[in-house]
């Protein structure tokens, strides 16, 4: 059964770098799909920041492309995000998820817990 | 981008009724070499991840229950709940998968 469980902190200062890791457990993140980062401001919607395929491939939300950076580390198959130069509206629940594998990343099959980022001094 | 926009923003359903939830994209999500729509629907509920209930527009995910069905083509889909249940209270979330760069409706929160 897989399972995705995000870790990082929870406080992250303006203008800082916020880093956060997604343990994948169940499945090897190198045997194929699309593994992903989506987001939720409080009381908002959803937002894709962007997913990467087994090969390496990445896709970034245009919006946040010039700020965000997704790798993994097969060796602890774990999957990373970082957004740089953060603001109080980077503030959400960060999810780690993976998408069905349909050419592009495709609908979202699995959805870790999620953790709560706050931007704040 | 791609952008997503569901109708209406929130409604209120008496338990066993139908609720219908609108989802219009800017472009058509219809890919013509297998014609599939590359739209999905997700359920969240409060302090819980958005869980995965119809993908293609029309299929449902494992497990979902069948008062669950999705509908459309194009540009225009549907959500219908048959018959509400009390556990159905949620936002209720469209995604476009067409594009490299998912979108998401802004949802549509579903009351008793």
């Amino acid at each position: 059964q897989l399972h995705l469980q995000e870790s990082g902190p929870g406080l992250v200062k303006p203008s800082e770098t916020l880093s956060l890791t997604c343990i994948v457990s169940g499945y090897s993140i190198n045997s194929g799909y699309y593994w992903g980062w989506i987001r939720q401001a409080p009381g908002k919607g959803l937002e894709c920041i962007g997913s990467l395929y087994h090969t390496g491939r990445t896709y970034y939300n245009p919006s946040l492309k010039s700020r965000v950076t997704i790798s993994v580390d097969t060796s602890k198959n774990e999957l990373s995000l970082k957004v740089n130069s953060v603001t109080a509206a980077d503030t959400a629940v960060y999810y780690c998820v993976r998408h069905q594998s349909v050419g592009v990343p495709g609908a979202i099959e699995y959805w870790g817990q999620g953790r709560l980022v706050a931007v704040s001094p | 981008d791609i952008v997503m926009t569901q109708s209406p923003d929130s409604l209120a359903v008496s338990l066993g009724e139908r609720a219908t939830i609108n989802c219009k994209s800017s472009q058509s999500l219809l890919y013509g070499s297998n014609v599939r729509n590359y739209l999905a629907w997700y359920q969240q509920k409060p302090g819980q991840p958005p869980k995965l209930l119809i993908y293609w527009a029309s299929t449902r995910e494992s497990g979902v229950p069948e008062r669950f069905s999705g509908s459309g083509s194009g540009t225009d889909f549907t959500l219908t709940i048959s018959s509400l249940q009390a556990e159905d209270v949620a936002v209720y979330y469209c995604q476009q998968y067409y594009s490299e760069s998912n979108t998401f409706g802004q949802g549509t929160k579903v009351e008793i």
